[in-house]
């Protein structure tokens, strides 16, 4: 049960649209339909953000979005705004009733 | 809206088993579909599923942590526990209580607790 891989870190300017993936097997992200992403700002609690892939909890703005193609996920925002800067980590179920989180992206909004 | 509040010691010494409690408040932990689990983040680092239960006492753990963890539930008390036994160093970390539906998402979250282990 390796941790799923992101990118250290990516950039956007405000008003751009961004992607951060998310890599993982075919036992994990590539074979459920069961991702997860987080935001996390610094000294703060991760807050869901996306669930079972591509569903949004009530609250979250649609500018988040997630998508899979294959083993990798990737969560898109779109129209960045400086609050959004922050960690943002994916989470996959990988059988067993067990969780992999990735090792986390650092957004940066120029 | 439900609360999680992680309460423990914030200081282990070595080869000293590390416990804490989460207080769950604003809903019951006998709620039948969710599971309550704990993730860690070490200073400056990613997150790591430690593990999760359900209500019935049904536990599951990250299987890279070497049978080290043992969650608990309290239904009368609505908490869950966690001990983690021969802790070192490399146990420090942030810990967190977390829930959700399924137990492969975490909708809800504690604010975290430092742990420290040290001599």
């Amino acid at each position: 049960q390796s941790a799923l891989t992101q990118p250290a870190s990516v950039s956007g300017s405000p008003g751009q649209s961004i992607t951060i993936s998310c890599t993982g097997t075919s036992s994990d992200v590539g074979n459920y339909n069961l991702v997860s992403w987080y935001q996390q700002h610094p000294g703060k609690a991760p807050k869901l953000m996306i669930y079972e892939g591509s569903k949004r909890p009530s609250g979250v703005s649609n500018r988040f979005s997630g998508s899979k193609s294959g083993n990798t996920a990737s969560l898109t925002i779109s129209g960045l705004q400086a609050e959004d800067e922050a960690d943002y980590y994916c989470c996959s179920y990988a059988g067993r009733s067990t969780v992999v989180f990735g090792g986390g992206t650092k957004l940066t909004v120029l | 809206q439900l609360q999680l509040q992680e309460s423990g010691p914030g200081l282990v010494k070595p080869s000293e088993t590390l416990s804490l409690t989460c207080t769950v408040s604003g809903g019951s932990i006998s709620s039948g579909s969710y599971y309550w689990g704990w993730i860690r983040q070490p200073p400056g680092k990613g997150l790591e599923w430690i593990g999760n239960i359900h209500y019935s006492g049904t536990t599951y753990y990250n299987p890279y942590l070497q049978s080290r963890p043992t969650i608990s539930v309290d239904t009368s008390k609505n908490q869950f526990s966690l001990k983690m036994s021969s802790a070192s160093a490399a146990d420090t970390a942030v810990y967190y209580c977390a829930s959700g539906p399924g137990g492969y998402f975490f909708d809800y979250w504690g604010q975290g607790a430092l742990v420290t282990v040290s001599s």
